[in-house]
């Protein structure tokens, strides 16, 4: 199957502070990306699609000023969790569709923790 | 709304035994079905894909289709302890544009 990376896979950070989360399509060229939250023991909610070279598309209820999702190429997608709060500590999960269908690889997953 | 459910379980089998996992969605218009596995703090990996009503077999996975009856299945023959983990069910939205999650079915194989 294709290959998603996602860095980092562990963050920890102060309140009120940013941080970014890559993930790349490391052997396919992906339009679209689409972006997960899930809390433990919890299904997958998805936050957002992520096409390249236009905006994001977010969820019902997802604030877009405060998770800045970015597809600049078509390999790589960027969220930023703005400003996070310990409410924002969760496992973010991004994954890439495949350009021959609708197949989503994912990534390893990045586990955020605010203090 | 569209809707994939699933039995959160647990499932649990013997090793050795089939085990069997269901799923129901809402969309008539979905064209493409999937079966991920998903280890406790991990991400989900895909396990399955099924397009055509009817069986597909890989390895000890079979998985099957019956749109008329909008039901998804994944058979796992010779259950092994590694098999544990959480099997999401995904559906395509009528676009092909998103997938629909189920919440999981959590399998237990004790040895």
């Amino acid at each position: 199957g294709a290959v998603v990376s996602q860095h980092p896979s562990r963050v920890i950070c102060k309140s009120g502070t940013s941080v970014k989360i890559e993930c790349r399509s490391l052997d396919f060229q992906a339009t679209t990306m689409f972006w997960y939250r899930q809390f433990p023991k919890k299904s997958l909610m998805l936050m957002a699609t992520s096409n390249e070279g236009s905006k994001a598309t977010y969820e019902q209820g997802v604030e877009k000023d405060k998770f800045l999702i970015n597809h600049a190429s078509l390999t790589l997608s960027t969220l930023t969790v703005t400003s996070a709060h310990p409410e924002d500590s969760s496992f973010y999960i991004c994954s890439a569709r495949d350009p021959w269908g609708d197949i989503q690889y994912f990534g390893a997953g990045t586990r955020l923790s605010v203090l | 709304q569209k809707e994939v459910e699933q039995n959160s379980g647990p499932l649990s089998v013997p090793e050795g035994a089939i085990a069997s996992l269901n799923c129901t969605y809402s969309d008539r218009g979905s064209q493409s079905f999937f079966w991920y596995r998903q280890y406790s703090g991990k991400s989900p990996e895909l396990i399955m894909s099924i397009y055509s009503n009817g069986d597909k077999e890989d390895g000890r996975f079979t998985a099957q289709l019956n749109k008329a009856s909008q039901y998804v299945s994944l058979l796992i023959r010779d259950s092994q302890p590694s098999d544990s983990a959480t099997y999401l069910c995904a559906v395509s939205n009528q676009a092909g544009t998103a997938l629909i999650f189920g919440k999981g079915t959590t399998l237990s194989v004790s040895s």
